[in-house]
This record gives C-alpha cells, sequence and structure tokens, in this order.
C-alpha cells in the first residue's frame, strides 16, 4: 500500500529563514503529488501539485517543491519564512488510475519565531 | 470562484443521537470526498462517490452512511455518535479526468459530548 512519511512532526524557524519540509512517498510508481497547509481549525488549502514533466514546481505564497524519484522524494521549501507561514503542512500523493482518495503524511508543524 | 460549501460548520451533539452533515461541491465537480481528521492527526478517507455511485471506502464505521443526490451535492450520516466521533469532517470535490485535484470545503467541526 502507498504510504507517505513526514519525518519532521515540529519544526520551528525565524522569520525571513529559509525552511524546507520532507516527504517521502512508499509507491511503485510515481504517484501524483501534493502539498496542503491548514491553518488551525481551518480548512486544506492546495499549495502546488506534481503529476509529470519539470521536477521543480511552484506554487503559491512563495512555496515550490522539487520532486526526486532516486529519493522517493516531494520536499517543500520556501527561501524566506514570513510569520503567517506558521501552519501544518501536509504531503498527500493518489494513485495515478485517478478519481481516488488523497494518503496524507502525519502532518509537520511549523512555527515561527520572531 | 466557487469553492466547496459545507453545512454545518459546528454541530454539536450528545453521545448516542444522530448527525447529518452536508457538502456541496463545485459546480461540475462529479467526485466527492468525505474525509474525518480527529484532532492532532492527518485527514483520513472514508468515502467518496462518483456520479452518485460509491466509488470508493476507506476506514467509515457502519454506523456512518454517505450518499450523492442527483444534483451532485453529498450527505454524510452519522448515527449512534461516540465520542470518539469528535472531529473535524472534511468533503472534497474534484472532477473526474481531470488533473486529480481535490479541493477541499472548510470543514464542519463536530463535537460529542
Amino acid at each position: 500500500a502507498q504510504s507517505v512519511t513526514q519525518p519532521d512532526i515540529h519544526i520551528t524557524v525565524s522569520e525571513g529563514a529559509s525552511l524546507e519540509l520532507r516527504c517521502n512517498y512508499s509507491y511503485g510508481a510515481t504517484p501524483y503529488l501534493f502539498w496542503y497547509v491548514q491553518s488551525p481549525g481551518q480548512g486544506l488549502q492546495l499549495l502546488l501539485k506534481y503529476f509529470s514533466g519539470d521536477t521543480l514546481v511552484q506554487g503559491i505564497k512563495g512555496f515550490e517543491a522539487e520532486f526526486k524519484r532516486s529519493q522517493s522524494s516531494f520536499n517543500l521549501r520556501k527561501p524566506s519564512v514570513h510569520w503567517s507561514d506558521a501552519a501544518e503542512y501536509f504531503c498527500a500523493v493518489v494513485l495515478l488510475s485517478g478519481n481516488t482518495p488523497l494518503v496524507f503524511g502525519k502532518g509537520t508543524r511549523l512555527s515561527v519565531i520572531a | 470562484a466557487a469553492g466547496v460549501i459545507q453545512s454545518p460548520r459546528h454541530l454539536i451533539k450528545e453521545k448516542r443521537e444522530t448527525a447529518t452533515l452536508k457538502c456541496y461541491p463545485i459546480p461540475r465537480h462529479d467526485t466527492v470526498y468525505w474525509y474525518q481528521q480527529g484532532p492532532g492527526q492527518d485527514p483520513q478517507f472514508l468515502i467518496s462517490f462518483y456520479e452518485k455511485m460509491q466509488s470508493d471506502k476507506g476506514s467509515i464505521p457502519d454506523r456512518f452512511s454517505a450518499q450523492q443526490f442527483s444534483d451532485y451535492h453529498s450527505e454524510l450520516n452519522m448515527s449512534s455518535l461516540e465520542l470518539g466521533d469528535s472531529a473535524l469532517y472534511f468533503c472534497a470535490s474534484s472532477l473526474a479526468g481531470g488533473n486529480y485535484e481535490q479541493y477541499f470545503g472548510p470543514g464542519t467541526r463536530l463535537t460529542v459530548t
């Protein structure tokens, strides 16, 4: 069964510092990969997605992610973190066969300090 | 742009009561998914519907049932509520044959006392 691993439960970064959130997936083929962000008590907002093609994808709010097939990874990055980026971040995958449910990682909580 | 609508946003029920959650997908989306997110947990898939037929089933308790109606809205019916059912329930919609993006609603927070 496919699975998603986010090794870091909680990360704290200083405002203005760079950020990298890790995501590894376990699946025989390349799945569709997503990053979602969730503010406390709020819904899930799609940050970016990877289906095929260029392995570096750009998303909203200045985020980007790089797909590395050799490492089965899809890490999320941001060059300069803002205090408003503090939230829970979920990596998710879906089977290539289409309308199948998302499988989420456990999430990484990002705290931003001044 | 229209988004996924869920109602109610908050719901408080007592143990053994029933609850009905509603989801209105983005117009022209034909697939609806239900997810349950417990406190501090990741969202877990419950059930999905495509063109009014159940397409996938996840960890949905037998006490729960759901359906998708002719106008594509969906309802999640929960009976004999337990304390452990307290969670945030998300609905997401997508367009089959599209880019597999699922768009999430704001969620319904269910509290069982």
